[in-house]
This record gives structure tokens, C-alpha cells and sequence, in this order.
């Protein structure tokens, strides 16, 4: 069974860009959440979605957005980017909404200059 | 305002003797905690878990402990090994509150284990 997938791995953006991250969830999972790896600040939960709708929300600011397919990929959105956005963007996915194991993909790096 | 707190950022431990890794939690609705380890250029691994109805997990060499009376958990690693030198999250959810699934991350631990 594949695991999760991010693309791209890797992501280079200029400050007031946008960008747009994707995540192909294990097969049969339907929750998909996104966290924010940064040296100084360990992982934070972004938002959740679970069959096409956000059911939790991190506290980050409107830039950050998402979305989820009916075959539960997922996409996260950050609009006018700032060098602090510079980050490791993790997804998740779960069998189920509430289903604490989650399985990470490895991640995209992105970085703002 | 970091829920979950692992007060050591790095801990060192010779092959063969315990590795505990600790970890602080302050929100009260918290009732389930999991550990993962991270190599670098690698997502997390889920390692262990436990439910706050219990107070010991044990999973080969890894052993969770739960003090819920101290908002504490640590994790045992009986006997290290070099490849267990890795970072380690600490994680809690409030799975019947309205936050549901989220997990709350603490910052991690870098465990180094020396031959």
C-alpha cells in the first residue's frame, strides 16, 4: 500500500507569491491534516479535512488555506508569501476523522526569499 | 501557547543503556498521546501510543508511561540503539472535544545515541 504523498519536495517562491502544495493520502483514508515544521516553533497543526470539508482549523492566518477532493487529495494554498512561511509543510492521513495514528508524507520544503 | 512542552531539545545516551525522553502537557481535555520520531528529510513516524485510561504502553523496547495527576508522559527506550538516534514528537488530542483529531505537537527531542 502507497503511502502518503507530497509534491513537490522541494519549492523555492519569492516573497508575494503564492503556492500551492498537494497531498495524495494513503488509499482508503478519508482525513487529511497539514502541519507547519519550523526550527523554532516544532510542528503546528494547520487545518483538517475530512470528505471535502475542513473540520478543524489551526491558528495561522487567512494566507493559509486548503481544500480536499472527493478522492480525499488534498491541497493547501498560501497566498502572498512572507519569508517566515519558509517551513517544512507536512500532511497527514488518517482512516478516519478522530483516528489518532496518522501517517505523514515526507514533506515539502518550501522556501521564500 | 505551546500545550504540549519538551523542555530537553537534545539528550545523548551510550548504545545499550535507557534513552527517557519527557514531555509536559497543560490542556486537561487531552486523552491520548502518541510519539513519533523523525529522521532528517523523512515525515514523522508514528512510534507508540496511549490512551489517558491507562498508564503504561509498552511496545518492544518502547515503554510510554502516563501521570496524568502531573500532566507528564516519557517515553523509555530499553535498550538504545545507534539507529534510534532520531528527533522525537511528543503528541496529544482531545479526541472527544470539539478540536477532535488535531494533533498538538511539542518541539521535539534530538536523541543522539553513541556507540
Amino acid at each position: 500500500k502507497a503511502g502518503v504523498t507530497q509534491t513537490p519536495r522541494y519549492l523555492i517562491k519569492t516573497r508575494g507569491q503564492q503556492v500551492t502544495l498537494s497531498c495524495s493520502p494513503i488509499s482508503g483514508h478519508r482525513s487529511v491534516s497539514w502541519y507547519q515544521q519550523t526550527p523554532g516553533q516544532g510542528l503546528q497543526f494547520l487545518f483538517e479535512y475530512f470528505s471535502e470539508t475542513q473540520r478543524n482549523k489551526g491558528n495561522f492566518p487567512g494566507r493559509f488555506s486548503g481544500r480536499q477532493f472527493s478522492n480525499s487529495r488534498s491541497e493547501m494554498n498560501v497566498s502572498t508569501l512572507e519569508l517566515g512561511d519558509s517551513a517544512l509543510y507536512l500532511c497527514a492521513s488518517s482512516l478516519r476523522l478522530s483516528n489518532t495514528e496518522a501517517f505523514f508524507g515526507q514533506g515539502t520544503r518550501l522556501t521564500v526569499v | 501557547d505551546q500545550q504540549v512542552k519538551q523542555n530537553s531539545p537534545s539528550l545523548s545516551v551510550q548504545e545499550g543503556r535507557i534513552s527517557i525522553l519527557n514531555c509536559d502537557y497543560t490542556n486537561s481535555m487531552f486523552d491520548y498521546f502518541l510519539w513519533y520520531k523523525k529522521y532528517p528529510a523523512e515525515g514523522p513516524t508514528f512510534l507508540i501510543s496511549i490512551s489517558s485510561i491507562k498508564d503504561k504502553n509498552e511496545d518492544g523496547r518502547f515503554t510510554v508511561f502516563l501521570n496524568k495527576s502531573a500532566k507528564h508522559l516519557s517515553l523509555h527506550i530499553v535498550p538504545s540503539q545507534p539507529g534510534d538516534s532520531a528527533v522525537y514528537f511528543c503528541a496529544a488530542s482531545a479526541r472527544n472535544s470539539n478540536s477532535g483529531y488535531a494533533l498538538n505537537f511539542g518541539k521535539g527531542t534530538s536523541l543522539l545515541v553513541t556507540p
